[in-house]
């Protein structure tokens, strides 16, 4: 079975401030899907990567996926208190249409 | 509603007792997906519905846990004999046609706690 780890699984810093979370798996990603899950609320897609080396931006944010497609990074410039949640990755294993998560990483940004 | 929705939002029962969650997909969205979500970790894949035929169910833990989508639309996930283990947040999510890599949108969650 897939394998998602994340890292680290907390992460709490002060709004202006820059900041990195992974996403690595034991086995090459078909493709790789970032979503921010906020309290009482369901997962909401932020973006997929799915070509090793590929860079992705989303506003503040740049989604990064391995030249070997068996990690990936998100990282956030000038962070604000709107950006507080739980960052999921995912992967639809082995092309099939579940979405294997990993644990998240709970992310504070305290104004 | 636009959306993805979910009844009821929160669910307290006692162990031993029977449980029924309901989703309702975005309209038109022929798959349907149910994963749970326990304190501090991700979702987990419990079963996909392409239409009214479960697709896969390999996720569903024991036979306590059964759902059904007898319309092809609204899908209900039920629970017999609750065990405090089986606390977590149920989540629904639909995708347009089913297919590998499509994005799923999902509802808020219901909340359950086995007492």
């Amino acid at each position: 079975t897939q394998l998602l780890e994340q890292s680290p699984q907390f992460l709490s810093i002060q709004e202006g401030e820059n900041l990195t979370v992974y996403c690595n798996s034991s086995s090459v990603f078909s493709s790789l899907q970032w979503y921010r899950q906020e309290p009482g609320e369901g997962p909401v897609l932020l973006v997929t990567v799915v070509t090793g080396g590929e860079v992705k931006k989303l506003k503040r944010l740049t989604f990064q996926f391995g030249d070997a497609r068996k990690d990936s990074s998100l990282h956030i410039t000038a962070a604000q208190p709107g950006d507080t949640g739980l960052y999921l990755c995912a992967e639809t294993y082995q092309g099939a249409q579940k979405l294997v998560f990993g644990q998240g990483t709970r992310l504070t940004i305290n104004p | 509603g636009a959306g993805v929705s979910q009844t009821p939002s929160n669910k307290v029962t006692e162990k031993g007792k029977y449980v029924e969650l309901r989703c309702d997909p975005i309209s038109g969205h022929t798959a349907l997906y149910w994963y749970r979500q326990s304190l501090g970790q991700g979702p987990e894949f419990l079963i996909y519905f392409q239409g009214t035929g479960a697709a896969d169910d390999s996720g569903l833990p024991n036979d306590r846990f059964f759902a059904v989508r007898p319309e092809g639309s609204v899908s209900t996930l039920k629970i017999q004999r609750t065990e405090r283990g089986d606390s977590a947040v149920y989540l629904c999510a639909s995708s347009s046609t089913g297919g590998a890599g499509e994005t799923q949108y999902f509802g808020p969650g219901t909340r359950l706690l086995v007492l």
